[in-house]
This record gives C-alpha cells, sequence and structure tokens, in this order.
C-alpha cells in the first residue's frame, strides 16, 4: 500500500492526450513539491517533471505536471508509442520524514 | 557527464550481509545529498535512505531502519549501503540516486543502472 495514490494502469490512442492522478495528503504533496519519474521497460526511472510542472533540460514539452492542495496529475499530450513506460509520482513526507513514492501507473499507448 | 554506477549485488541467505557501491562521476559529488531507492521484482519504486552531502543528515525507511546503514566517502566520490539481517523482502533492485534542489525543493535528478540482490536460501 503506497501513500501516494496512483491508478495503476492507463490507455489512450496515439495523439490523444492522457493524465495520471497522484494523491497524497497534507503532510507530503500537501506541504512539498511533486516530482514525477518515467521509467521505459528494464530501464532505471528518469526525472520527468521536478517542483510540480517544471520540466527538466532535454524532455519534451509534451509532458506537463501540475499540483492543487493534495493531489497532483501528469499530463501528457500527443501520446507516441516510446511514451509507454511506468510513471511514478514522488514527495518528501513531513511525518514520516522521508520520500514516498506512488505506486506508479503503467501507460499502454493503444 | 553524470555517471553513478551501483555495485555489490548478489545472492545472500537471508539473515546475511551484503555492501552496496555507488561510483559517482561527472560533478562535485562533495556537494550534493545522496539516495538509495529500491525496485522489487516486479513492484513500484520504494525509497530507503538518504544522506546529506556532510554526512549530517540521514534518514531511513520504517522497513530498513535498524538494519541498514547508508554512508559516503567524499574524498572517493563514493556512495555505500551496508544491508545486514537481510529478508526475503529485501529482493530488488537497489538504484542509487543523485539529491538535487530548487527554491528549497528537492527531487532525483541522475539515477544509476541499479544492482540487483537477491535474498534466498
Amino acid at each position: 500500500q503506497s501513500v501516494l495514490t496512483q491508478p495503476p494502469s492507463v490507455s489512450e490512442a496515439p495523439r490523444q492526450r492522457v493524465t495520471i492522478s497522484c494523491s497524497g495528503s497534507s503532510s507530503n504533496i500537501g506541504d512539498n513539491a511533486v516530482n514525477w519519474y518515467q521509467q521505459l521497460p528494464g530501464k532505471a526511472p528518469k526525472l520527468l517533471i521536478y517542483y510540480d510542472d517544471l520540466l527538466p533540460s532535454g524532455v519534451s514539452d509534451r509532458f506537463s505536471g501540475s499540483k492543487s492542495g493534495t493531489s497532483a496529475s501528469l499530463a501528457i499530450s500527443g501520446l507516441q508509442s516510446e511514451d509507454e513506460a511506468d510513471y511514478y509520482c514522488a514527495a518528501w513526507d513531513d511525518s514520516l520524514n522521508g520520500w514516498v513514492f506512488g505506486g506508479g501507473t503503467k501507460l499502454t499507448v493503444l | 557527464e553524470v555517471q553513478l554506477v551501483e555495485s555489490g549485488g548478489g545472492l545472500v541467505k537471508p539473515g546475511g550481509s551484503l555492501r552496496l557501491s555507488c561510483a559517482a562521476s561527472g560533478f562535485t559529488f562533495s556537494t550534493y545529498s545522496m539516495n538509495w531507492v529500491r525496485q522489487a521484482p516486479g513492484k513500484g519504486l520504494e525509497w530507503v535512505s538518504s544522506i546529506s552531502s556532510s554526512s549530517s543528515y540521514i534518514y531511513y525507511a520504517d522497513s530498513v531502519k535498524g538494519r541498514f546503514t547508508i554512508s559516503r566517502d567524499n574524498a572517493k566520490n563514493s556512495l555505500y549501503l551496508q544491508m545486514n539481517s537481510l529478508r526475503a523482502e529485501d529482493t530488488a533492485v537497489y538504484y542509487c540516486a543523485r539529491d538535487s534542489r530548487w527554491l528549497g525543493n528537492r527531487y532525483f535528478d541522475y539515477w544509476g543502472q541499479g544492482t540487483l540482490v537477491t535474498v534466498s536460501s
């Protein structure tokens, strides 16, 4: 049972838009920034979004992040087959004094 | 180019010990906090431990507290994870990850390729 809650899977057709939700609490998302990581099959995780909605250099602007209260979302527009991956949200938790991750969402591009 | 290379994984019996290493290059290691994150087979990511740049601040997940010890050697640009009293549920790929900051908020901007630890009799 992960501290942050994500849907286990989402799917959408190529060129469409999909969103992945991440729900937490006041001690994590409500009080700290949310980061998103992409993990391609068989690869190490890669930073996708940091500080709620900022894109690291080199990350496509088809990816975007947002946060409201104790929830955050990752949106991917113009879906491509190469976007098929697992996506994780993460935040520092002030109560646990540690990082917490969502359970991960597997994206399938139909 | 930032590189993080983990080593030290392998097969160990329950109750045994293992020491993981992470060799860092391409950045000033002594100025960054570092982390260990693990991923059990077919499961999600789980943060294990964090250590500040000068080792002044150390944090552990409850699941490993009292059994694992994180440390670093800034002169050798290396991060370590000493794992004792290993259990089957510690079986996972262990990643080291660099901890960066932006306006006081932190994130893991670089990850190693991971090293597999298997705890089994």
